[in-house]
């Protein structure tokens, strides 16, 4: 079955700084990968959508990778605020599924100021 | 605009009781989701819908059940709690997609349950 393996220690870096997430995943390739920012004592939000066929993508601030060869996912973060403190959640599609997500459980991010 | 609301946020419960964990979204999505989230674990799913009047098992659905009588609401039934539910859990809903155009999840901010 299709694994998900998200940093469980948080990540601590300075204002400013580039934070980068990691997210692996152990089984099949997924046809698309997601990007969800959990604050606490709220449910998760969507940020970022990348498909298999697309190597890259960004909006504002954020930057997704997806290397299925690596069977990695990168999140960046480009100059980093505190209120991108959060814990940020990988999710793939279930195999064969349109609607079925599988979740990591998250790294949590704090910026310093 | 509410988006996708839980009641209630919080609850208390013993071994054996029974309650009704609701969810309501406004943006007419067609599917919607049941999850729990226990530290270190991640959200798992336990039941989900892909329509009115249609529900299916998730990966953790022993114990509960659901119903979905209305398009926008989505229930969650636990029959007789356990300790072992204790947990967050979180409803969301989506638009109908396919695998050439898929559409995110959108969560509300959960309900907490403890039982003691």
């Amino acid at each position: 079955s299709q694994k998900i393996e998200q940093n469980s220690e948080a990540l601590n870096i300075q204002e400013g700084k580039t934070a980068t997430l990691t997210c692996n995943y152990t089984n099949y390739s997924p046809a698309y990968l997601q990007w969800y920012r959990q604050d606490p004592g709220r449910g998760p939000v969507f940020l970022l959508l990348i498909r298999e066929n697309e190597k890259e993508k960004r909006k504002e601030r954020l930057k997704v990778t997806f290397d299925t060869t690596l069977k990695q996912s990168l999140f960046h973060i480009t100059a980093s605020q505190p209120a991108d403190s959060a814990t940020y959640l990988c999710a793939l599609d279930e195999r064969d599924s349109s609607y079925k997500l599988i979740f990591g459980s998250g790294t949590r991010l704090l910026v310093r100021p | 605009n509410a988006g996708v609301t839980q009641t209630p946020k919080f609850r208390v419960l013993k071994t054996g009781q029974s309650m009704t964990l609701l969810c309501a979204q406004d943006m007419n999505h067609e599917y919607m989701y049941w999850y729990r989230q226990d530290p270190g674990m991640g959200l798992r799913l336990i039941h989900y819908s892909v329509g009115e009047g249609t529900t299916a098992k998730g990966e953790v659905p022993d114990g509960y059940n659901v119903s979905r009588l209305k398009k926008q609401n989505f229930l969650l039934g636990l029959e007789s709690a356990a300790p072992s539910q204790t947990s967050v859990y979180f409803c969301a809903s989506s638009r109908a997609g396919n695998r050439q155009s898929l559409q995110p999840q959108h969560f509300g901010d959960g309900t907490r349950l403890s039982i003691l």
